[in-house]
């Protein structure tokens, strides 16, 4: 398979502060990375979807002002929540789909996010 | 717009035994790639199988098998002698195929699959 990794594993910040979430491929190259919401017991929600060098394609109803993605290389993606507020606390969950094993996204660990 | 329909919120099964569940999903195309995701409680999402759709053979990964039924579009996943460690939500997801570049995975609401010892 491929890794993938995130990084912080979890953060808790005070409301109205930013905070940066970063996504690395580690053994393979990605142009393009995938962000993912998940709330409690539910399903993943794809917030957007991330292309090195490019602008980010947000889904409907993601608020691109807030949720910042950057793409900076090909290893490397960001999601950063500007101005968060409680509501914006979730799981985040990236993923990138290597093209050498064929079309399977693999996922990193995930960022479990907590705005008091 | 494609969707994929989980109608098992919950399973459960004895360990050692067989258990299936169930997806369906709903596309107009013909190119296009089924997976089974499950997230144990790390909520690590881990890709169990994966199926072509341009290919009629069943995957099959070690206890893990699923039945594809592309007219009835179905994808099932078998687990075959049930153990402690499968307990996990399992995810059924749907992409489209390869002629559109890097696609987006649609998923399934998820069934949370208990292992009884």
């Amino acid at each position: 398979g491929a890794v993938v990794s995130q990084h912080p594993s979890r953060v808790i910040c005070k409301s109205g502060t930013s905070v940066k979430i970063e996504c690395r491929s580690l053994d393979f190259q990605a142009t393009t990375m995938f962000w993912y919401r998940q709330f409690p017991k539910q399903s993943l929600m794809l917030m957007a979807t991330s292309n090195e060098g490019s602008k980010a394609t947000y889904e409907q109803g993601v608020e691109k002002d807030k949720f910042l993605i950057n793409h900076a290389s090909l290893t490397l993606s960001t999601l950063t929540v500007t101005s968060a507020h409680p509501e914006d606390s979730s799981f985040y969950i990236c993923s990138a789909e290597p093209g050498h094993l064929g079309e399977t996204q693999y996922f990193g660990p995930g960022t479990r996010l907590l705005v008091l | 717009a494609q969707t994929v329909t989980q109608s098992q919120p919950e399973m459960s099964v004895q360990e050692a035994e067989t258990v299936t569940l169930s997806c369906t999903y709903d596309t107009s195309e013909s190119d296009y790639y089924l997976f089974w995701y499950k997230q144990p409680p790390s909520r690590q999402m881990i890709l169990v199988i994966r199926q072509e759709a341009y290919k009629q053979q069943n995957a099959t990964e070690n206890r893990f098998s699923v039945n594809f039924q592309k007219a009835a579009k179905s994808f099932s996943l078998k687990i075959s002698d049930s153990q402690l460690g499968d307990a996990a939500m399992y995810f059924c997801a749907y992409r489209r195929g390869a002629n559109f570049g890097n696609e987006k995975l649609t998923f399934g609401t998820g069934t949370r699959l208990t292992i009884i010892p």
